[in-house]
């Protein structure tokens, strides 16, 4: 089966970018879609179809997806982003929803 | 606004099966375009797909867990459940239910979930 492979952790102080990456075999060719999930809550979609934002995600959460890497990338980095991130795509050959394993970002 | 709420025992003995009901507000289960999906999280770990229904009853399964999992839909109350048998430690988590939308058939994603619950299996 399709896998996705997530750093456990990012560290990033504030005002900085954050870039948290997401490998998988020829990722480039799906849609990549992202999470963020705070302690005790559920998880919020923050991108998807690679790069596009749901109303009221705010601009600094940015994606690419390209070869066998997609990535997040949050700009000037707040406290309040530091967040678990997952990256997910669906995976047609197997019909089934893959997640990554998940990235905790931290902001020092 | 769409909203899901999960609703089942928070406390599940060994070897017994876990249900829990997802309750569809705001919006049609028979809904085109959308599945309707479980997820689990263990205390401390990654999210892990369950399963996935169309209103129609045509399901897709996590093949680690298809033996033990069924899931329903039921359109004239707009709810969705998940029954997970043999349930063991392993099986606690917290339990989300999410719609999914199927943006083409190569792409899908969970755009609205619930709050989650807490199923703890123990004797």
């Amino acid at each position: 089966s399709y896998v996705l492979t997530q750093p456990p952790s990012v560290s990033v102080a504030p005002g900085q970018t954050a870039r948290i990456t997401c490998g998988g075999n020829n990722i480039g060719s799906k849609s990549v879609h992202w999470y963020q999930q705070k302690p005790g809550q559920a998880p919020v979609l923050v991108v998807y179809d690679d790069s596009d934002r749901p109303s009221g995600i705010p601009e600094r959460f940015s994606g690419s997806n390209s070869g066998n890497t997609a990535t997040l990338t949050i700009s000037r980095v707040e406290a309040g982003d530091e967040a678990d991130y997952y990256c997910q795509v669906w995976d047609s050959s197997s019909d089934q929803v893959v997640f990554g394993g998940g990235t905790k970002l931290t902001v020092l | 606004q769409l909203q899901l709420q999960e609703s089942g025992p928070g406390l599940v003995k060994p070897s017994e099966t876990l249900s829990l009901t997802c309750t569809v507000s705001g919006g049609s289960i028979s809904s085109s375009s959308y599945y309707w999906g479980w997820i689990r999280q263990p205390p401390g770990k990654g999210l892990e797909w369950i399963g996935s229904i169309y209103y129609s009853g045509s399901t897709y399964y996590n093949p680690s867990l298809k033996s033990r999992v069924t899931i329903s839909v039921d359109t004239s109350k707009n709810q969705f459940s998940l029954k997970l048998s043999s349930v063991t430690a392993a099986d606690t988590a917290v339990y989300y239910c999410a719609r999914l939308w199927v943006v083409t058939a190569i792409n899908a994603l969970f755009d609205y979930w619930g709050q989650g619950t807490l199923v703890t299996v123990s004797s």
